[in-house]
């Protein structure tokens, strides 16, 4: 078990919805990252927070937006939903930068 | 560009025999770069890690070089086994700070063939 808890461990919804991701880091990390993989794919840098601010984007879609909340917890919101969105979602934390991440069990995002 | 580059994307051994991977680097900033390995449906899960100030590290049947000069590092996996069947991932460090961020290769599909 790493620590880095995801709700919910799959998700099937149409397309134009919108659904929420959610992550709770490892006790003590300050670090929030979201990671798409497509099947059979790698792991797509999406988004980074760091105690509730935003520090790094990747190639995340306008469509997509995320937070960082006060307890630390993330949420990552997809709207507009489009079959290409489905893909395993993955949520890891870290203490500090150049400090190892540690992965949540994802979320399976299917879009029918 | 960000890329790191994971080379080669499947590789078959027999079991006994060692592994190879390898990918390079773009920033030259770059200072910490981990391995992970994606059993399938699973999540990462961190294997080993290398700073930039240690050129190799070793973990009991697993080692990762580095050589900065060249922007490369690279995965050893000796005496494999069938259990070490997997997605290997390389990783890098990139940014400073508000922009920091861990890029990762493609991803290698290892088997080890009993």
């Amino acid at each position: 078990d790493s620590g880095v808890t995801q709700t919910p461990k799959h998700l099937i919804t149409a397309t134009g919805q919108r659904v929420t991701l959610r992550c709770s880091p490892r006790s003590g990390d300050l670090s929030v990252y979201w990671y798409q993989q497509s099947l059979d794919q790698g792991l797509q840098f999406l988004i980074q927070y760091y105690n509730g601010e935003e520090r790094a984007k990747g190639n995340i879609l306008e469509r997509f937006s995320a937070q960082q909340f006060p307890d630390l917890h993330s949420e990552l919101n997809l709207s507009s939903l489009e079959l290409g969105d489905s893909a395993l979602y993955f949520c890891a934390s870290s203490a500090d930068r150049d400090s190892p991440l540690h992965f949540g069990n994802g979320t399976r995002l299917t879009v029918t | 560009g960000e890329n790191v580059e994971q080379h080669p994307s499947t590789l078959s051994v027999q079991e006994g025999d060692s592994a190879v991977i390898k990918c390079t680097y773009s920033d030259s900033a770059s200072n910490y770069f981990p391995w992970y390995k994606q059993e399938l449906g699973k999540r990462p899960q961190l294997i080993i890690d290398i700073r930039s100030n240690v050129g190799e590290k070793k973990d009991q049947r697993i080692a990762v070089t580095l050589n900065k000069t060249a922007k490369h590092f690279s995965l050893h996996i000796t005496e494999t086994q069938p259990e070490d069947s997997a997605v290997y991932f390389c990783a890098a460090s990139r940014g400073m700070d508000s922009s920091y961020k861990l890029i990762f290769g493609s991803g290698t599909r290892l088997l080890v063939r009993p």
